[in-house]
């Protein structure tokens, strides 16, 4: 199975300063890395695909960046309702894995 | 608009069964494989099974295999997961997902999720 860590397991930002979340694969997951921004009592909400693509109608401050087993979420300017936990997911194999998870509070 | 509203969930005892469904609207279901994620109580997400457009071929994690059954009926949009030999440890929120296409694409829509608790 691909193994997915995130780091850090949670961080506090300034709001309107940058937030990065880190995920590593612990194989090659290509491109074939998504990100999701889960608030709580809420599913999960796709930011992100084939690593780098933003989905339609997502803050254009939420990016990615990455392949093979290094992969990056950046929020560039973070707003109060960024506030959420952030898990990256790779589709590459099956069994399908997510990372533990990202806290992102305003600090 | 894709709609996925998951049901069935509740409390059962450890040892029991249950079947969890999932309704789609708003797209041709039958073009898209779906699967089915968990939550437990305040943890990650883990990918339990996946299932193809035609329902032909069925995908499941270890820790569900053999004790869980994915199926779909194209005919009433419906995604199911039936559920046998349950332990406190299937305790989670069960969504279901569409899949952007094929297998290996990421999920673009989630269910709002529906809990089931297996507690004596």
């Amino acid at each position: 199975d691909v193994v997915m860590t995130q780091s850090p397991a949670s961080l506090a930002v300034s709001l309107g300063e940058r937030a990065t979340i880190n995920c590593k694969s612990s194989s090659s997951s290509g491109n074939y890395l998504a990100w999701y921004q889960q608030k709580p009592g809420q599913p999960p909400k796709l930011l992100i695909y084939w690593a780098s693509a933003r989905e339609s109608g997502v803050p254009d401050r939420f990016s990615g960046s990455g392949s093979g087993t290094d992969f990056t979420l950046t929020i560039s300017s973070l707003k109060a309702e960024d506030v959420a936990v952030y898990y990256c997911h790779q589709y590459y194999s099956v069994p399908f894995t997510f990372g533990p998870g990202t806290r992102v509070d305003i600090k | 608009e894709v709609q996925l509203l998951d049901s069935g969930g509740g409390l059962v005892q450890p040892g029991g069964s249950l079947r969890l469904s999932c309704e789609a609207s708003g797209f041709t279901f039958s073009n898209y494989v779906m699967s089915w994620v968990r939550q437990a109580p305040g943890k990650g997400l883990e990918w339990v099974s996946g299932v193809s457009g035609t329902g032909a071929n069925t995908y499941y994690a270890d820790s569900v295999k053999g004790r869980f059954t994915i199926s779909r009926d194209n005919s009433k949009n419906m995604l199911y997961l039936q559920m046998h030999s349950l332990t406190a440890e299937d305790t989670a929120i069960y969504y279901c997902a569409k899949h952007l296409g094929g297998l290996n694409t990421h999920f673009d829509y989630w269910g709002q999720g529906t809990l089931v608790t297996v507690s004596s």
